[in-house]
């Protein structure tokens, strides 16, 4: 079963601290690797996404770790701020060969305090 | 441009009664995927159409149905309704199919 395993469920950062949240994979097909933000009442928003030929990708704060060979990727959050406070899910698809549905990690709620 | 609009973004229906959903996408969008998110199984695919086809279903039962027009926009349905339908509806467009953009959502309950 294509299954994307997301942790911690959820996370308190200090104000100015790094939040991270890893995903781990099992499909090994997997090869577009997305990560999404939500506020309350608000859809998902597309926050950064990452193809397996690369094992970092940066945007602003934010932060893609990819690690290929264990199947597991994080998203990395500098200096983190209070209006960082969201839910955060990471996804999990197939590009090249036809497009498959995104797989969703169950989320994780990041709360920044000051 | 504007974004990924879904109407309306509040419902409440009673058990057995049936309901329809809007997504209109962003335009130049030709796909559309629709998605139920809960608070126990998180985001879950439902099905996406691409220029009116169904391309993908997920695991949901035959009581949730869509389709969409000529012009990208697209409905779903859910026929006998249940207290476990009760969840955040959402649509996502995209232009070729992965990178998606999400609609605010439909909340629905079902009393």
């Amino acid at each position: 079963q294509q299954q994307v395993k997301q942790s911690p469920q959820s996370l308190i950062v200090q104000k100015g601290g790094i939040s991270i949240i890893n995903c781990a994979y099992e499909n090994t097909a997997f090869d577009y690797f997305p990560w999404y933000q939500q506020f309350p009442g608000k859809g998902p928003a597309l926050l950064i996404a990452i193809r397996p030929d690369v094992s970092e990708k940066k945007e602003g704060r934010f932060t893609i770790s990819f690690n290929k060979s264990a199947k597991q990727f994080s998203l990395h959050i500098m200096d983190s701020q209070p209006g960082d406070s969201a839910t955060y899910f990471c996804a999990a698809s197939i590009r090249n060969s036809g497009n498959t549905p995104l797989v969703f990690g169950k989320g994780t709620r990041l709360s920044v305090i000051a | 441009k504007a974004g990924v609009t879904q109407t309306p973004r509040y419902l409440i229906k009673t058990r057995g009664q049936q309901v329809t959903l809007s997504c209109s996408p962003i335009s130049g969008h030709r796909s559309v995927s629709w998605y139920q998110q809960t608070p126990g199984q998180g985001l879950q695919f439902l099905f996406e159409y691409f220029s009116e086809t169904q391309r993908n279903k997920g695991n949901f039962p035959g009581r949730f149905s869509g389709r969409q027009f000529s012009n990208s926009r697209s409905e779903m349905n859910v026929s006998t309704l249940e207290l476990g339908d009760s969840a955040l509806y959402l649509c996502a467009s995209s232009l070729r199919g992965n990178e998606q953009f999400f609609g605010p959502g439909t909340r629905l309950t079902v009393l």
